[in-house]
């Protein structure tokens, strides 16, 4: 079965960009998705289709999407950031979430 | 606006069957390219999904699971039924709801609150 790969953690100071990676094969031929998850909550989608906001959701969240590897990124990361991030995507007609990537920040 | 709801047992016995119900409102199960999915989470650890239903009745699997699951939608009642045999220590988490539209690329939102359940005899 098809399997996503992020980085367990992933630490940036206030203001900084975070970079949030999520490797599959041929990631490239798939559209990614990201949620936030914050303690005790839900998920929320903060990035679809790799690099499209949903209403309300801060322009400083961006997605791209090339080669084997989507990436999230956070500009000027702020402290209400801080939360657990999945990609997602399809393969072989069902979804396949990523292990996820709890990012602090410090 | 759309809400989801997650509800049904919070504790379930090792063996059992687990029926778990998501009653939905803002939008119809009848509308076309609608569905519903519903994902789990054990504590501290990732998303993976359970299944899902679209307004058609196609439904979609996870693959480590989809010989424990069974999805059926009830649209009179706007319900989303997941039903999950012999169920394990293992299955202890939360389990959400989320609507989904068939699209390219198609993704969750919004999701339910989540409920929680524990296997424990």
């Amino acid at each position: 079965s098809y399997e996503l790969t992020q980085p367990p953690s992933v630490s940036v100071s206030p203001g900084q960009t975070a970079t949030i990676t999520c490797s599959g094969d041929k990631m490239r031929d798939k559209f990614a998705s990201w949620y936030q998850q914050k303690p005790g909550q839900s998920p929320v989608v903060v990035i679809y289709q790799d690099n499209k906001r949903p209403s309300g959701i801060p322009e400083r969240f961006s997605g791209s999407n090339s080669g084997n590897t989507a990436t999230l990124t956070i500009s000027g990361t702020q402290a209400m950031d801080e939360a657990d991030y999945f990609c997602q995507v399809w393969d072989s007609s069902t979804v396949v979430f990523g292990g996820g990537s709890k990012l602090t920040v410090l | 606006q759309i809400t989801l709801k997650e509800s049904g047992p919070t504790l379930v016995k090792p063996t059992q069957t687990l029926t778990l119900t998501c009653t939905f409102s803002g939008f119809s199960l009848t509308t076309s390219g609608v569905g519903v999915g519903w994902i789990r989470q054990p504590p501290g650890k990732a998303l993976e999904l359970l299944a899902l239903i679209y307004w058609d009745d196609d439904k979609r699997y996870g693959p480590s699971l989809m010989r424990r699951v069974t999805i059926t939608k009830d649209t009179s009642k706007n319900q989303v039924v997941l039903r999950m045999t012999n169920m394990d220590p293992a299955d202890t988490g939360t389990y959400y709801c989320a609507q989904i539209r068939a699209m390219p690329g198609s993704w969750f939102a919004p999701w339910g609150q989540g409920t929680l359940v524990t296997v424990s005899s």
